[in-house]
Formats: C-alpha cells, sequence, structure tokens
C-alpha cells in the first residue's frame, strides 16, 4: 500500500496568515491526490483534485501543487472559516489512502 | 440537491453483525461507483471499500475483507455494506462517498456519517 505522510500533525495561526501543508507519498503517484477539508461532526469536503484542480466553489484561497511524491496545499490568507482538519489523499492505486491529517487551529 | 444520507449505525456486541444503508438522491445513483469511508473516534479516515456502477466490481481494505460485503440496488439508489464479525476496532463513522465522475478516485460528495459502536 501507498502510504502518505502528512505534515504538519497541526498548526496555529491567524486569521489572514499564510499556511501550507504538506503531503509526502512513499512512491510516486503522479497527480493522483485530492484534498478534503473536514469541520468537527462534519464529513470530509473535496476541495481539490488531481493535485492542483480547484473542486467547484472552492474560494481561490485554496491552492494545491506537486506531482509524483511531494505536494502541497496553500491557504493564501487564513479565514475563520478555515479552521479545520485537512487531509490529502491517493488513488493512483488501491488501497486508497489518506495522509495523517492536519489540523489547523487558531493561533 | 444531490444528497447521500446513511443509516443502519448502532450498538453491537463484538462478534456481531450490522448492515448499512446510503440512500442517494438528486442524481443517477446507477452512473457512480460508491465507496465507503470511516473515520475511528478522534482519528484520520481509513478507506473501506469500494464498488463499481453496475456492482460488477468490489474491493475492500485487508483490514475488513472476509468480513464486510458491499453491495447496492441501483433500482433503490441505495448503497449497502454488511458488516461482520465485528471487532472494537472497527468502531467508527462510516461515512459513504460518490466517486467523482471527472476524477476516478476522488470523493466528491460524502452523507453525513453513521455511528457504529462495537461493545460489550
Amino acid at each position: 500500500a501507498i502510504r502518505i505522510t502528512q505534515s504538519p500533525s497541526s498548526l496555529s495561526a491567524s486569521t489572514g496568515d499564510r499556511v501550507t501543508i504538506t503531503c509526502r507519498a512513499s512512491q510516486g503517484i503522479s497527480s493522483y491526490l485530492a484534498w478534503y477539508q473536514q469541520k468537527p461532526g462534519k464529513a470530509p469536503k473535496l476541495l481539490i483534485y488531481a493535485a492542483s484542480t480547484l473542486q467547484s466553489g472552492v474560494p481561490s484561497r485554496f491552492s494545491g501543487s506537486g506531482s509524483g511524491t511531494d505536494f502541497t496545499l496553500t491557504i493564501s490568507c487564513l479565514q475563520s472559516e478555515d479552521f479545520a482538519t485537512y487531509y490529502c489523499q491517493q488513488y493512483y492505486s488501491y488501497p486508497l489512502t489518506f495522509g495523517g491529517g492536519t489540523k489547523v487551529e487558531i493561533k | 440537491e444531490v444528497q447521500l444520507v446513511e443509516s443502519g449505525g448502532g450498538l453491537v456486541q463484538p462478534g456481531g453483525s450490522l448492515r448499512l444503508s446510503c440512500a442517494a438522491s438528486g442524481f443517477t445513483f446507477s452512473s457512480y461507483a460508491m465507496h465507503w469511508v470511516r473515520q475511528a473516534p478522534g482519528k484520520g479516515l481509513e478507506y473501506v471499500s469500494a464498488i463499481s456502477s453496475n456492482g460488477g466490481s468490489t474491493y475492500y481494505a485487508n483490514s475488513v475483507k472476509g468480513r464486510f460485503t458491499i453491495s447496492r440496488d441501483n433500482s433503490k439508489n441505495t448503497l449497502y455494506l454488511q458488516m461482520g464479525s465485528l471487532r472494537a476496532e472497527d468502531m467508527a463513522v462510516y461515512y459513504c462517498a460518490r466517486e467523482a465522475p471527472y476524477e476516478e478516485g476522488a470523493f466528491d460528495i460524502w452523507g453525513q456519517g453513521t455511528m457504529v459502536t462495537v461493545s460489550s
């Protein structure tokens, strides 16, 4: 199975900050990577797929980059509604696997 | 409105069985592959199972293979997960998710989840 290492596991930031979360795959996965946002008690929400394509309706302050083994999710100007946990997921091969998550908390 | 609604969760004893359902509405259910993903309390997301649009192909994570069965009834717009020989480590919120039509393997629609508690 492809392992996805996500970092950091948590971070504290202020509204307006630029935030970067990374995922590293244990082998090359081309651009078969998605990012999800999850708020407490809610289902995950798709933000980005194909490593860098913004899902319809997602604010443009979210962006994704990378290919192969290293990927990044960037929130350019953190808003209050962005405090949540973020997960990456590879869909290059089965079993589909998720990163461990990054909790973005208010500083 | 495109929607997935899970049901069937609850308290079950170790070794017991439970069937989860996921009712789909607002889209042509029979055109989409569907998946189950679970999340143990306070933990991350874990992939469980997949089924193709016509039900002809299925996939199971090693952790549930031989104990869980995924199925679907396209005439009823419903996805199922039959769970057996349940263990404490199966306790989680179970989400059904629709595979994005434009990106195979990504999940664009998720249900609200149903909690499965395994305890004596």
